[in-house]
């Protein structure tokens, strides 16, 4: 079983839908929780980054994290054609010690917004 | 201000030739990571290097090698390429060695081994 499983999709939605999309790990020492944001063909990006259990609001997008369930989400309020990409989960367990910056990351899931 | 750059953006190569990705960054970042990313597989982690000088297994590191030539570089070397090293490769760096640094990551050079 992989430390962080994502559902890969394809995800299609029409133009303005809430998207949820989630994740799901296994380690209960992860305690930063990022998410990425990929274009075809370019390398993935860092969209947003929370500390341990609770929500982030970064204009329309809202990352939670429930560590009670090891449950993670972002949530896409009305979404736009250009948030057409890939959105991966990554994960880690700590700053410091041996964990030097090393990040767990999900499959990926595949999202597109039509207009 | 590049950011991170890898090279050759695509490359074929027969099983068992050899070759070197090169990954350089110009950020003055500490820790660099190579990553490879296959469909339905996510990115996972092959070598990373915390600081000029030193490297370390990922997750993935069979049949690659690394150098962290100095504090910009950090190169890939498949010594005998195999079909399932046919991937797409990243390259991505962070400013210190902390989690919380943003991972800045290269365009991605993709590979196809026959």
């Amino acid at each position: 079983q992989k430390e962080v499983e994502q559902d890969p999709g394809p995800l299609s939605v029409p133009e303005g839908a809430i998207v949820s999309l989630n994740c799901t790990y296994s380690n209960s020492a992860f305690q930063y929780f990022m998410w990425y944001r990929q274009y075809s063909r370019k390398g993935p990006e860092l969209l947003m980054y929370t500390y341990s259990s609770g929500n982030k609001e970064d204009g329309r997008f809202t990352a939670q994290v429930d560590k009670s369930s090891k449950y993670i989400s972002l949530f896409i309020r009305d979404s736009q054609p250009s948030d057409s990409a890939t959105y991966l989960c990554a994960m880690s367990v700590g700053i410091g010690g041996t964990s030097y910056g090393k990040l767990t990351f999900g499959q990926g899931t595949i999202l597109t917004v039509h207009p | 201000n590049a950011g991170v750059t890898q090279t050759p953006k695509f490359q074929v190569l027969k099983t068992g030739q050899s070759m070197t990705l090169q990954c350089a960054q110009d950020m003055n970042h500490n820790s660099m990571y190579w990553y490879r990313q296959d469909p339905g597989m996510g990115l996972r982690l092959i070598y990373y290097s915390a600081s000029e000088g030193t490297t370390d297994k990922g997750e993935v590191p069979n049949g690659y090698n690394v150098s962290r030539l100095n504090k910009r570089e950090f190169s890939l070397r498949l010594e005998s390429a195999a079909p399932s090293q046919t991937s797409v490769y990243f390259c991505a760096s962070i400013p210190g060695r902390k989690s919380t640094d943003t991972q800045y990551f290269g365009p991605g050079t993709r590979l196809t081994v026959l």
